[in-house]
């Protein structure tokens, strides 16, 4: 069973500029949750992706964007990046959008000056 | 303001002791998850904890479901360096459709 793995690790960005993050989901699940973590806090829910479609969104602008592909894997794209961005970006993939239990990858660590 | 309070936000012990870590809301939550995360990781479910009450075990590390499912703790005992990392509580509220989760609790267990 292949987990959930994401790239790059590390990115290093200029405040203005876009990224893409990407994330392979985790054999057999159909749902993925992306989530922005800043240094000593708990992970912050952007937003969720079921079947190809936007499941919910959390509190954040539409600068970040994202993609799920028929195979379940997923983008994220932040664009006119800001110095708050910089944080761990974390893919999470479950079973179903139920409540079923979130399988993490190791994230992205974004850096912007 | 957080959805789910974590308490303490740091711990520091020593190997041996016991301790325990408080996770409230004054929202009702349809299950209440905690996860562990070490540095350069992503967090690792540890348990799902679904009916009010409930208690669960996982060698010695305990969790408890407040009957009102509204709260949550984990006491684990006699501690381990091994222990050391994140400790995050994150819920489901009825109805929803994200998982939320608090600000976590840093655990260091000192040799």
């Amino acid at each position: 069973e292949t987990g959930v793995t994401q790239s790059p690790t590390h990115l290093i960005k200029t405040r203005g500029q876009q990224v893409t993050l990407r994330c392979s989901s985790q054999s057999g699940h159909n749902t993925v949750s992306w989530y922005q973590q800043a240094l000593g806090q708990g992970p912050q829910f952007i937003f969720q992706y079921y079947r190809e479609e936007e499941n919910g969104r959390g509190n954040f602008p539409p600068r970040f964007s994202g993609l799920q592909f028929p195979n379940y894997s997923s983008e994220l794209n932040v664009n006119a990046l800001e110095l708050d961005d910089s944080a761990l970006y974390l893919c999470a993939s479950s079973l179903d959008r139920s409540y079923s239990p979130l399988h993490f990858g190791n994230g992205t660590r974004l850096t912007v000056t | 303001t957080q959805l789910l309070e974590q308490s303490p936000q740091f711990l520091s012990i020593q190997e041996g002791e016991n301790l325990t870590v408080y996770c409230n809301s004054s929202s009702v939550f349809s299950s209440l998850q905690w996860y562990r995360q070490e540095p350069g990781e992503g967090p690792v479910l540890l348990v799902t904890v679904v009916t009010g009450g409930e208690v669960k075990k996982l060698k010695r590390l305990t969790f408890q479901f407040g009957d009102a499912r509204k709260d949550s703790s984990l006491h684990i005992t006699a501690a381990q360096p091994g222990d050391t990392g994140l400790y995050l509580c994150a819920g489901a509220r009825t109805g929803g459709f994200k998982t939320i989760f608090g600000a976590g609790t840093r655990l260091f267990v000192k040799a």
